[in-house]
């Protein structure tokens, strides 16, 4: 499968607690983006990379949200400390800019529930 | 704030009739696409119009854009209940901003 692909899916975790998250993005793609979507709503834009540089940061993103792609390759996500309130899908994506702009394709998504 | 505004929130049609779904932004954009969700899963996505494009056919949808007006509409044909999903317009509007700003979606319900 040469999809995005998320890791894990399902996550479950006490108020408090630190998550990460890793995305896989379609390996010709530059770009990715993480998003996060709340039930009944479209995704927020959280962040983006073009290869390894971070290079938008949405004011969503709070100090406890981190994120990185080291290698240009694959990202994590990380939400230190969770609140009731991070309860949401994140999904990440990915797309190839260049001289003609592209779609991006989602992963399926990790959804997490705090408790 | 979200980019896109998509309506109506809701739609249910029987199977075999048209399904026809609108999308108001606010900005200049470079391209807009239309994406598909299954309920809890991620987002396909189904066809990308470019800012100087009027109209674009992809098997059973059609997507018209009108910049002058900021709206978008897709029209998807001959529905199916397979065609049971949300789903979302999402404005990319280039240089100097990086990402797809998506709008709330429409729910469509196609009745076999």
């Amino acid at each position: 499968d040469t999809g995005v692909s998320q890791d894990p899916r399902h996550k479950i975790t006490k108020r408090g607690q630190n998550v990460t998250f890793r995305c896989d993005p379609i390996s010709e793609h530059n770009r990715l983006y993480w998003y996060r979507q709340t039930l009944g709503q479209g995704p927020e834009f959280l962040t983006y990379f073009q290869n390894e540089a971070q290079l938008e940061k949405s004011r969503l993103l709070s100090d406890r949200f981190s994120a990185e792609r080291p290698k240009g390759s694959f990202s994590t996500l990380e939400i230190q400390r969770t609140e009731q309130g991070d309860s949401a899908m994140y999904l990440c994506a990915s797309s190839f800019r260049g001289a003609v702009n592209t779609e991006a394709f989602f992963g399926q998504g990790t959804r997490l529930t705090v408790v | 704030s979200q980019q896109g505004e998509e309506d109506p929130q809701a739609l249910s049609i029987q199977e075999g009739e048209n399904a026809t779904m609108n999308c108001s932004y606010k900005t200049s954009i470079n391209n807009l696409q239309w994406y598909r969700q299954n309920s809890g899963r991620g987002l396909v996505h189904l066809i990308l119009i470019r800012s100087n494009e009027r109209e674009k056919h992809s098997g059973r949808l059609r997507v018209t854009l009108d910049t002058s007006k900021k709206s978008s509409s897709l029209l998807i044909t001959a529905s199916r209940a397979a065609d049971t999903a949300s789903y979302f317009c999402a404005t990319d509007v280039g240089t100097g901003a990086n990402n797809l700003f998506f709008g709330t979606g429409t729910r469509l319900t196609v009745i076999p």
